[in-house]
């Protein structure tokens, strides 16, 4: 069975551009996560959408936004980059039912310059 | 105080010996306890997911769950040079009506010597 599958492995962008993050979650699965880790540091919780609908927000600004499709995919989106954007950006699958396990992809290395 | 804290070490032991990685937590809501492991420039890797207090076994691992002291433990038994990597210990509350939110430390970077 495929894993998390995220896209692009890596990106570089420069200040005050704007970037789109895919993610497709494991088949059966219906909720998407998404984590900021920084260099040395755990990952730092985003968004979580299920069934296409936000169910919760981490302690970030309102350039990052996202969005679940109907076949559970999910796109993040952060406007206006700064530098200290770069990160590896994590996407989570899970069930969404209560005691459901997190299963992450690779991951999307971006680089502000 | 941070929710979640973990000794980042780095932490180096000689191959075939027991490690034991380590994380406090301060909010007692949370009841689902897991450690991922994370190999350089890769995701996090589910290693071990308990519900509440006690103990559960995996193979060489083992993690414990120790509500009343908010203390989580996971041990290697005969570490492998293949389990160098960072261990990150990860918690959530995950109520019925709410997300399910997970919480990392920031991880134990561990080195097995061959």
């Amino acid at each position: 069975d495929a894993g998390v599958t995220q896209s692009p492995t890596h990106l570089i962008k420069t200040r005050g551009q704007h970037v789109t993050l895919r993610c497709s979650p494991i088949s059966g699965h219906k909720s998407v996560s998404w984590y900021q880790q920084v260099l040395g540091q755990g990952p730092q919780f985003i968004f979580q959408y299920y069934e296409k609908e936000e169910r919760g927000r981490g302690n970030f600004p309102d350039r990052f936004s996202a969005r679940q499709f109907p076949n559970y995919s999910s796109e993040l989106n952060v406007n206006a980059l700064l530098l200290g954007d770069s990160a590896l950006y994590l996407c989570a699958s899970s069930t969404g039912r209560a005691g459901g396990a997190q299963y992450f992809g690779p991951g999307t290395r971006l680089l502000v310059l | 105080q941070k929710e979640v804290e973990q000794d980042p070490g780095p932490l180096s032991v000689p191959e075939g010996a027991i490690v034991s990685l380590n994380c406090t937590y301060s909010n007692s809501a949370f009841q689902y306890f897991m450690w991922y492991r994370q190999y350089s420039r890769k995701g996090p890797e589910l290693l071990m997911y308990t519900y509440s207090s006690g103990n559960k076994e995996d193979g060489r691992f083992t993690a414990q769950v120790d509500k009343s002291s908010k203390y989580i433990s996971l041990f290697i038994r005969d570490s492998q040079p293949s389990d160098s990597a960072t261990y990150l210990c990860a918690m959530s509350a995950n109520r019925e009506t709410s997300y399910d939110k997970v919480i990392f430390g920031p991880g134990t970077s561990l080195s097995v010597i061959p």
